[in-house]
């Protein structure tokens, strides 16, 4: 039973530039949260989807942007690449809105130079 | 705003108890969770507190206090293994906020 699986790994992107990242959620799951975590800090919630509608939003600016789609993966877009955009995007699974329980993907490291 | 305070690091021998703390401002709060993060690696779900109490799952447990704004998870017959970052989570109506973190460093 495959868990969340995120692609690509690792991503090298030029200031102002545009990327998307993609996840697949645990087999089951339904619901799909998306995290920026930068080096030494605790993930910040960017997100959440459910039923393809963006439920819920932290504190990110409108270049972050995202999808999902019927089969529930989702993709995140970031417009408008900052230096300090480079982090680690981590994606959390879930079946509904568990209050715990989340399953995260090893994430894609996102370099901006 | 949100905030969550937790110690940023700790360092325990193996086999003994820790008790990693966290505390909490949000506007609004369904429950807390704790996560394991070893370096380059995803985090990892622990436990979840969505009532007061104590929660125990093995080794792990986690306790809450809602009238406190506080948490604790406590890991026991520590091993080396368990050498790795712990965030304390708190879910505010489906938008989630996750504490710095506090390293634990399992000595032999």
């Amino acid at each position: 039973d495959a868990g969340v699986t995120q692609s690509p790994t690792h991503l090298i992107k030029t200031r102002g530039q545009q990327v998307t990242l993609r996840c697949s959620p645990k087999s089951g799951h339904d619901t799909v949260s998306w995290y920026q975590q930068a080096l030494g800090q605790g993930p910040q919630f960017i997100f959440q989807y459910y039923e393809e509608e963006e439920r819920q939003r932290g504190n990110f600016p409108d270049r972050f942007s995202g999808h999902q789609f019927p089969n529930y993966s989702s993709e995140l877009n970031v417009n408008a690449l900052l230096l300090g955009d480079s982090a680690l995007y981590l994606c959390a699974s879930s079946l509904g809105n568990r209050g715990g329980g989340y399953t995260f993907g090893s994430g894609t490291r996102l370099t901006v130079v | 705003g949100q905030s969550l305070e937790q110690p940023s690091e700790v360092t325990a021998v193996e086999g003994a108890i820790v008790q990693i703390n966290c505390t909490y401002q949000t506007s609004g709060f369904y429950g807390l969770s704790w996560y394991q993060q070893h370096d380059g690696g995803a985090p990892t779900f622990l436990s979840y507190n969505g009532l007061d109490g104590l929660e125990e799952t093995g080794r792990f447990s986690s306790f809450l206090s809602r009238s406190d704004s506080y948490g604790y998870l406590l890991l026991q017959e520590l091993q080396m293994k368990d050498s790795a970052s712990y965030f304390c989570a708190v879910n505010n109506f489906n938008k989630f906020y996750f504490g710095s973190g506090t390293k634990l460093n399992v000595k032999p």
